[in-house]
């Protein structure tokens, strides 16, 4: 039972270069997060998931697209990387109910040069 | 919108001694509020939460926090720091649908031997 895992754990890109950060669960709940986390600003949330097929915006989606194509797996794409995206990328999800308790990825440390 | 504050970005204390972390929110309806722990490389770890019960929540590691609806805070403490204490701490908010969380901007507690 490994939770959240997340691929690649670091990845360092060039300006203009896409790739695409996976996250997959083996917990079975519908809602699941990408957060960005910078120094000194907490985390911000990229983009969320309430269920397989749905994605909406969080506070800061520009220059990412994501994919929720079935329930344990969403990804997250750089189209065109820029060194502003340079930060920690943690995705999350959210065991329901009573619980409403958010699980974390160990994150993917992401540079762009 | 709903936001968060965290009122320090560094805080020390002496192991032993009392840990007050502190949090305010702001938000237009009764939230949901939490505190998480992230120790150095890891993801974030759920340690307490409030969902409109008791106001003064335990949580795990012998911290706890209380809900103050008037001062709209939710300070984080725990009478006797522990060396292993020391990590940085986040607080988030978030509406009944827990379909957005927002994160404080952290605050890293060292503990002095």
């Amino acid at each position: 039972n490994a939770g959240v895992t997340q691929t690649p754990k670091f990845q360092v890109l060039k300006t203009g270069q896409s790739m695409t950060l996976q996250c997959a669960q083996d917990m079975n709940h519908n809602s699941m997060y990408w957060y960005r986390q910078d120094p000194g600003m907490g985390l911000r949330l990229i983009y969320y998931s309430a269920s397989e097929g749905t994605t909406d915006k969080g506070e800061v989606p520009n220059g990412y697209n994501v994919s929720r194509l079935n329930k344990r797996e969403f990804s997250l794409r750089l189209e065109s990387a820029a060194p502003s995206q340079t930060s920690v990328y943690f995705c999350a999800v959210l065991a329901g109910g009573s619980d409403n308790e958010q699980f974390f990825g160990p994150g993917t440390r992401l540079t762009v040069l | 919108a709903q936001s968060v504050t965290q009122l320090g970005s560094h805080v020390s204390v002496s192991e032993g001694a009392l840990v007050l972390l502190r949090c305010n929110y702001s938000s237009s309806v009764p939230p949901y509020l939490f505190w998480y722990v992230q120790y150095p490389n890891q993801g974030l770890q759920l340690l307490l939460k409030y969902t409109s019960a008791a106001t003064l929540v335990k949580g795990i590691n012998g911290f706890e926090a209380e809900f103050k609806k008037s001062e709209t805070s939710f300070h984080l403490t725990k009478p006797s720091a522990h060396m292993s204490d020391a990590a940085e701490y986040f607080c988030a908010v978030s509406k009944s649908n827990f379909n957005k969380f927002y994160f404080g901007s952290g605050t890293k507690l060292n503990v002095k031997p």
